[in-house]
């Protein structure tokens, strides 16, 4: 069974500045995607960015960026210039390629912006 | 599109009532799936449908519960009778096929007494 493990259950960043939230994960399977999700106080999960495991170009959207190093089961989100609405539950999951369609999450870290 | 919906967004019920969770998901998605959240538990999968049909529910805690999805555009949650311990954020989502993201309803806050 696929494991998605966050080590970090909190983070704090000045304004503007850059953070990066790690995720790593555990799977025997070669093809899958990678995500990660917002929850802000208003608890909407909100995809953030999505990976391809096949893609070896790390996704990239705006101001979010992930590192993705497949060999070390390593899925990062890299934050540039954080701004105060960037403040939520962070959480990465994983997805399958082959048949089952769920999503496991990790435990997720917490963000917080401070002005 | 009005993203999925959820109804209600928030249930009160008393121990040993029966709740009904409801969900639309977004027209044109195959998949459907009930997640709970938890402080303690974080995020899990209660079951996913796909293209009506219940594929996984090895995450339905107890016979407790049930889902039902008639038709594309709606499922159901059902808890019978309901315990304290089944107090938490059900979510519902949805994906078109599987190289695409799931979308997440609003969630219902469920709070048993």
């Amino acid at each position: 069974a696929q494991t998605v493990t966050q080590s970090q259950p909190e983070m704090s960043v000045q304004e503007a500045e850059t953070v990066t939230l790690s995720c790593t994960y555990d799977t025997s399977e070669s093809d899958y995607y990678l995500f990660w999700y917002k929850q802000p106080p208003s608890r909407q999960m909100i995809l953030v960015i999505r990976q391809e495991a096949y893609k070896q170009q790390n996704a990239t959207e705006n101001r979010f960026s992930v590192n993705f190093q497949k060999a070390a089961k390593s899925f990062s989100l890299k934050i540039s210039d954080s701004q105060l609405g960037d403040a939520a539950m962070y959480f990465c999951a994983y997805r399958s390629n082959f048949g089952n369609e769920k999503l496991t999450f990790g435990t997720g870290t917490r963000l917080t912006i401070i002005p | 599109d009005a993203g999925v919906i959820q109804s209600p967004r928030h249930e009160v019920t008393e121990m040993g009532q029966e709740v009904t969770l409801r969900c639309k998901p977004i027209s044109g998605h195959n998949s459907l799936f009930w997640y709970r959240q938890t402080m303690m538990r974080g995020l899990e999968l209660l079951i996913y449908f796909n293209n009506n049909v219940p594929i996984d529910d090895s995450g339905m805690p107890e016979d407790r519960f049930s889902a039902k999805m008639p038709n594309a555009s709606f499922s159901t949650l059902k808890i019978q009778p309901s315990e304290p311990r089944d107090s938490a954020v059900y979510f519902c989502a949805s994906i078109r096929d599987s190289y695409t993201e799931a979308f997440f309803g609003q969630g219902t806050r469920l709070t048993v007494v």
